[in-house]
């Protein structure tokens, strides 16, 4: 089992479509868990990060974090053709030594 | 947010040679900088903690001795990928958390495209 799970897509929404990105991770002791988006050929930039069970939200990005199920998501609402990247999901892991670990990434492409 | 630069941005040298890529914190002081590889459509591959004062952490493939890691600052560093191959081509990001402690965001370099004819 991959230490961090997505389904890689693509995902096609309409233009101001809610776009739903999923992840899993393995390590039942992790905490923090990030969301990046990378444009084609470009480094990741943080969305959002989340700590705590349930949801966060900032602007048209919702986080929700269930660590019982090992799940974190973003949802994406009016979603906008700019929207359109490969997410990354991010989980900060103790196992091994403090490290970050991300999944394959979700490519998203929304259509006007 | 914080910055993190890296340099150069791309290089093409030629195989068997040895190329540098610096990486640094602009406005913070980073004890702790990671290391990445991205193949073409692939994830970010974690290669390797580099850390500050001490020995960089390699993970499980990751030869040491090819992907030589210097650490030489709170502000700096380095990847030295050595007698480069073309299957070492790929698109290298170094990050570092700004902060300590386990919950803390990495901020990315702009990533450094190594081509290898």
């Amino acid at each position: 089992q991959k230490e961090v799970e997505q389904n890689s897509g693509p995902l096609s929404v309409p233009e101001g479509a809610i776009a739903s990105l999923n992840c899993t991770y393995s390590d039942r002791g992790s905490q923090s868990f990030f969301w990046y988006r990378q444009y084609s050929g470009k480094s990741p930039e943080l969305i959002m990060f989340i700590y705590s069970n349930g949801d966060k939200e900032d602007g048209r990005f919702t986080a929700q974090l269930n660590k019982a199920s090992q799940y974190v998501s973003l949802l994406i609402r009016d979603s906008q053709p700019s929207d359109s990247a490969t997410y990354l999901c991010a989980v900060n892991m103790l196992s091994g030594g403090f490290k970050t670990i991300f999944g394959a990434g979700t490519r998203l492409f929304v259509k006007a | 947010g914080a910055v993190v630069s890296q340099h150069p941005s791309w290089v093409i040298c030629k195989s068997g040679t040895s190329v540098k890529i610096e990486c640094r914190s602009l406005d913070f002081q980073a004890t702790t900088m990671f290391w990445y590889r991205q193949f073409p459509k692939q994830s970010l591959m974690l290669m390797a903690t580099s850390n500050e004062g001490s020995k960089a952490t390699y993970e499980q493939g990751v030869e040491k001795d090819k992907f030589l890691i210097n650490h030489a600052s709170l502000t700096l560093s380095t990847l030295t990928v050595t007698s480069a191959h073309p299957e070492d081509s790929s698109f290298y990001i170094c990050s570092a958390p700004r902060t300590s402690g386990f919950n803390n965001e990495q901020f990315f370099g702009p990533g450094t495209r190594l081509t290898v004819l």
